[in-house]
This record gives C-alpha cells, sequence and structure tokens, in this order.
C-alpha cells in the first residue's frame, strides 16, 4: 500500500461547479498535511496547510479526519485558472520524518 | 530573487554519462530535500540534508546517485554512469524546520534527458 494515495482523475468539471478530492494516508501517527498545486511541466506549490479543525481560504477549504485517515480539498465557484494536479503532501510523525507526495488528481476546468 | 534556485534548468547527456545539478536554497532554511518526478506521477522522495547532516536516503537512490550538502548551504545532486531511466525532473526543496511547522518551497526544477 502507499503510503499516500491519490484518486488521479482527471476530474473535469464547467466552471463554477464545486469539486472535491480525497488523499488517504497509511501512517496513523502523521503530524502534517497540506495541499500542492503543480501546473503542467512546473513546480509544486503550496496552495494550503490542512489543520485538524479544517480551514478555508477564500473559494478552498481544507479538512482532516484522522479516524479514517483521510484529508480533503474543496473547491467551491471553480475557476478556469484552477485547472492543474492537486498533490497531496503528508510529513510523518517524528522531526526526522521525510515529506512525502501523492500522484496527484488532474482538475480540468471546462468553459 | 530569495527563492530556491536550481540549476542547470535543462541537460541533456548522452548514457553513460555523469550529471551534476545543484541546488540554492532559501538562505534560512535547514532543510533540503531532492526529489524526481517522473510525467504523471507525483515527486518521488530520493534524500533529505538537516544542515550538512543526510538524515535518509530512499531505496530509489541507487549508488549511481549521491548528494552533498557540504556547508549546510547548496547541495549537489551527481548521477553516474545515466541511464534512460534517469531522465525526469529533479526537484530540489528546502524547509525551516522548527515546532511552528515545515513547509516546503520548491525550485523550478532540472530537467534531464539522457539519449
Amino acid at each position: 500500500r502507499k503510503e499516500v494515495e491519490q484518486d488521479p482523475g482527471p476530474f473535469n468539471v464547467p466552471e463554477g461547479a464545486t469539486v472535491a478530492f480525497n488523499c488517504t494516508y497509511s501512517n496513523s501517527a502523521s503530524q502534517s498535511f497540506f495541499w500542492y498545486r503543480q501546473d503542467c511541466r512546473k513546480e509544486p506549490k503550496l496552495l494550503m496547510s490542512v489543520y485538524s479543525s479544517g480551514n478555508e481560504d477564500g473559494r478552498f477549504t481544507a479538512q482532516l479526519n484522522r479516524a479514517s485517515q483521510y484529508i480533503s480539498l474543496l473547491i467551491r465557484d471553480s475557476k478556469l485558472s484552477d485547472s492543474a494536479t492537486y498533490l497531496c503532501v503528508v510529513l510523518g510523525p517524528s522531526s526526522a520524518s521525510k515529506i512525502i507526495f501523492g500522484s496527484g488528481t488532474r482538475l480540468s476546468i471546462r468553459p | 530573487d530569495t527563492g530556491v534556485s536550481q540549476n542547470p534548468r535543462h541537460k541533456i547527456t548522452k548514457r553513460g554519462q555523469n550529471v551534476t545539478f545543484r541546488c540554492d536554497p532559501i538562505s534560512e532554511h535547514n532543510r533540503l530535500y531532492w526529489y524526481r518526478q517522473t510525467l504523471g506521477q507525483g515527486p518521488e522522495f530520493l534524500t533529505y540534508f538537516q544542515n550538512e547532516a543526510q538524515l535518509e536516503k530512499s531505496r530509489l537512490l541507487s549508488d549511481r546517485f549521491s548528494a552533498e550538502r557540504p556547508k549546510g548551504s547548496f547541495s549537489t545532486l551527481e548521477i553516474q554512469r545515466t541511464e534512460q531511466g534517469d531522465s525526469a525532473m529533479y526537484l530540489c526543496a528546502s524547509s525551516r524546520f522548527d515546532r511552528d511547522g515545515n513547509t516546503i518551497y520548491f525550485g523550478e526544477g532540472s530537467w534531464l534527458t539522457v539519449v
């Protein structure tokens, strides 16, 4: 089983729609979680951190479910510019843990 | 520009040759990571440093790969006797690991094509 798993997609949704992705992780002791966005042939860029209480940044909402070991990303009122690959990122339990990326979920917003 | 800097950005090399990539992290960051990414996949962890100490190496990192961070600042990733399967984007990232978190920031990547 992969340490971090995501549905690869692609998700193809119309502009203005709401779309949600999940990401599961295998290590129950993982301590930090992030969503990164990656455009084609570019480097990943931090979209948002994921906090236990859930957090929102504009149209984006991230949530963590420790009991079921998944994190989610919700995008409301999607824009054409949201088209990208969204990477789930997990930091392990100790200060010496490495950062693990999921394979990414591709999102395509159509006009 | 005070972000993570990588060079060269693109490298085409013949199979069997050695290549070296350099990464200059954000100056106050104590951790530096190397990842490899192929099309359609997420970044795969290769190795990381805290200051000058190499804390972990992935099993993906064969003995043809070596990484250094001699003074705890910039890092180099060398691939010896390159193979076609080494063709990928090599990403460097850095972070300031402290009790407030460990957000990592990526460089633009170094694209390697082995022909």
